[in-house]
């Protein structure tokens, strides 16, 4: 059974790092079967891809987005990892990880609260 | 404001038919074939349910289907069953820019 679980800080200070860290387990990211994204859902607002990544460290980004985000994998640990640079309140999300396969996300991850407050 | 446009809410009763409606435009949802629905209930992680066009993942019953029109795209969802009571939310993909957009979600009330 496919779960993935995000960590990293509920509270960020604006002009910080967001960081967050998916645990993948049930599959394996080096298998290199699937894509790994991150996925986001501010307050009364509708989903926003942020990215993803690929086991050899590939990457693609939302073009929209205004901080600068990195997205990496660490196939030792079967986890992926989300930054965002220079954080703002309009960065207070749920961030969701999800396994990417083609064109759909097949299993996501329940979401972890983020707040851009100081 | 999401990129694509789906109802805030609908409802129904149980045993009923529902249809939630995607609209986008000729550069997402237009391409069928990458759109793809979820459901989500309160405090629960998105569940896939429809991909490519009328795929179902494994588990996910008949009573949940799909048709399409120009630029929208509608999940019916018949039988309707109390646990049907949740979040529903559509996405398409771009491949081209690698990109996906998502409508803003409509909640289902099953009377």
């Amino acid at each position: 059974q496919v779960q993935l679980q995000e960590s990293g800080p509920g509270l960020v200070k604006p002009s910080q790092t967001l960081s967050l860290t998916c645990t993948v387990s049930g599959d394996s990211i080096s298998d290199g079967r699937h894509f790994w994204s991150w996925i986001r859902q501010p307050a009364g607002k509708g989903l926003e891809w942020i990215g993803r990544v690929y086991t050899t460290g590939t990457t693609n980004y939302n073009p929209s987005l205004k901080s600068p985000v990195t997205i990496s994998v660490d196939t030792s640990k079967n986890q992926f990892t989300l930054k965002l640079a220079s954080v703002t309140a309009a960065d207070t999300a749920i961030y969701y990880c999800a396994r990417t396969s083609g064109s759909y996300f097949t299993h996501w991850g329940q979401g972890t609260l983020v707040t851009v407050s100081s | 404001q999401s990129a694509l446009t789906q109802p805030a809410s609908v409802s129904g009763s149980p045993g009923q038919s529902i249809t939630i409606s995607c609209t986008g435009t000729s550069s997402d949802v237009d391409n069928y074939r990458f759109v793809s629905w979820y459901q989500q209930h309160p405090d629960k992680a998105p569940r896939l349910i429809i991909y490519e066009v009328t795929k179902r993942p494994l588990g996910v019953p008949d009573r949940f289907s799909v048709s399409n029109s120009g630029n929208t795209a509608y999940l019916t969802i018949s039988g309707l069953q109390p646990e049907d009571e949740a979040d529903y939310f559509c996405s398409s993909y771009t491949g081209g820019i690698h990109n996906w957009v998502f409508g803003g979600g409509t909640r289902l009330t099953v009377l």
